[in-house]
Formats: structure tokens, sequence, C-alpha cells
């Protein structure tokens, strides 16, 4: 299976900074490479698709980058509404796979 | 309004069986691929099972090939796994999920739309 390791599993930033999000798979995934966020309680929702491709009504401080192994998420400058989990996902190998998920808290 | 609604989780003995379903509304499901996603709670997410619009492409986690099986019934808007042989390691919240493309016959793997899950808890 190709396994995604996301970096890091948690971090603390205040309302308006810059956040960045890694993910690295085990092997190339060209661009399948989505992006989910996970409020406490609720189900995951796709943010990012193929890499960059931002889902309708997802805010554009949301962007993604990378191809092959390496792939990042950003939020240009973050909200209150933007604490949660996130998770990256390949599809490009067959089982699709997740990585571990990242937990953006308040500072 | 465009949802999905799982029911049919509980607690199960371990080597027992169950089905969990899910109900979609707001949308063709005949038109999307659909899947079972599981997570157990504050840890990571497991993709299961896929089927095709159709059902004409399943696929699953080695994890549960061959003892879990999914379904759909596309004239009652509405996606089913039953899990048979369960073991301790299936406790978990288990997702129905949509694909996001319809213009394809296969399994795409895009997790577009989410249900908010039916929690599995195997234990005697």
């Amino acid at each position: 299976d190709t396994q995604m390791t996301q970096s890091p599993s948690s971090l603390s930033a205040s309302v308006g900074d810059r956040v960045t999000i890694t993910c690295q798979a085990s092997q190339d995934i060209s661009n399948f490479l989505n992006w989910y966020q996970q409020k406490p309680g609720l189900a995951p929702k796709l943010l990012i698709y193929d890499v960059s491709n931002l889902e309708p009504g997802v805010p554009p401080r949301f962007s993604g980058s990378g191809s092959g192994t390496d792939f990042t998420l950003t939020i240009s400058s973050l909200q209150p509404e933007d604490f949660a989990t996130y998770f990256c996902q390949q599809l490009h190998n067959l089982p699709p796979t997740f990585g571990q998920g990242t937990k953006v808290e308040i500072k | 309004e465009v949802q999905l609604v799982e029911s049919g989780g509980g607690l199960v003995q371990p080597g027992r069986s169950l089905r969990v379903s899910c109900a979609a509304s707001g949308f063709t499901f005949e038109d999307y691929a659909m899947y079972w996603v599981r997570q157990v709670p504050g840890k990571g997410l497991e993709w299961v099972a896929g089927i095709s619009r159709n059902s004409a492409i399943i696929n699953y986690a080695d994890s549960v090939k061959g003892r879990f099986t999914i379904s759909r019934d596309n004239a009652k808007s509405s996606l089913y796994l039953k899990m048979n042989s369960l073991r301790i390691e299936d406790t978990a919240l288990f997702y129905c999920a949509k694909d996001k493309n319809s213009d394809s016959s296969g399994l795409n793997y895009y997790f577009d739309l989410w249900g908010r899950g039916t929690l599995v808890i195997v234990s005697s």
C-alpha cells in the first residue's frame, strides 16, 4: 500500500497566520492527491482535489501544490472556522490511503 | 438537500454479523459510485469498500476482503455493507461516501459527500 505521511501531526497557530501542512507519499502518485477537512464530531469534507483544485465553496485562502511524492496544503490567513484536522488522500494506487491527519489548534 | 444518512450500527459480539445502510437523497444516486470509509474515533481514515454505479465493479480493502460485502439498490437510493465474522479491530465509525464524478462507470475514489457515520462496536 502507498503510505501517506503528514507533518506536523499537530500545530498551534493564531488567527491570521499562514499555515503549511505537508504530505509525503511512499511512492509516486502523480497529481492524484486530495485534501479533506474534518471538524470535531463531523464527517470529513473534501477541500481540494487533484493537488490544487478547490471544491466549490472552499475559500481561496486554501491552496494546494506538489507532484510526485511531496505535497503541501497552505492556508494563507487562518480563520477561526479553519481550526480542524486535515487529511491528505492518494488515489493513484489501490487501495486509496489517507495520511494520519494534522490537527490545527488555536494558539 | 443533498445528504447521506447511515444507520444500522451498534454493539455486536466478535464473530457475529451486522449490516449497515446508507440512505441517499438530493442527487441521482444511480449516477455515482459509492464507498464505505471507516474511522476509529480520534484516529485516521481507512477506505473499506467501493461499488460502481451499476454494481459491475466492486473493490475491498484487504483487511475486510472475504468478510464484508458492499451492495446497492439504485431503486431505493441505498447503499449497504454486510459485515460477517466481525473482529474487535473492526470497531469504528463507518461513513458512507459519494464519488465526485458522475461521468465514469468505474471507481474514482474522490469522496465529495459524506454522511455523519454509524458506529460499530465489536466487543464481547
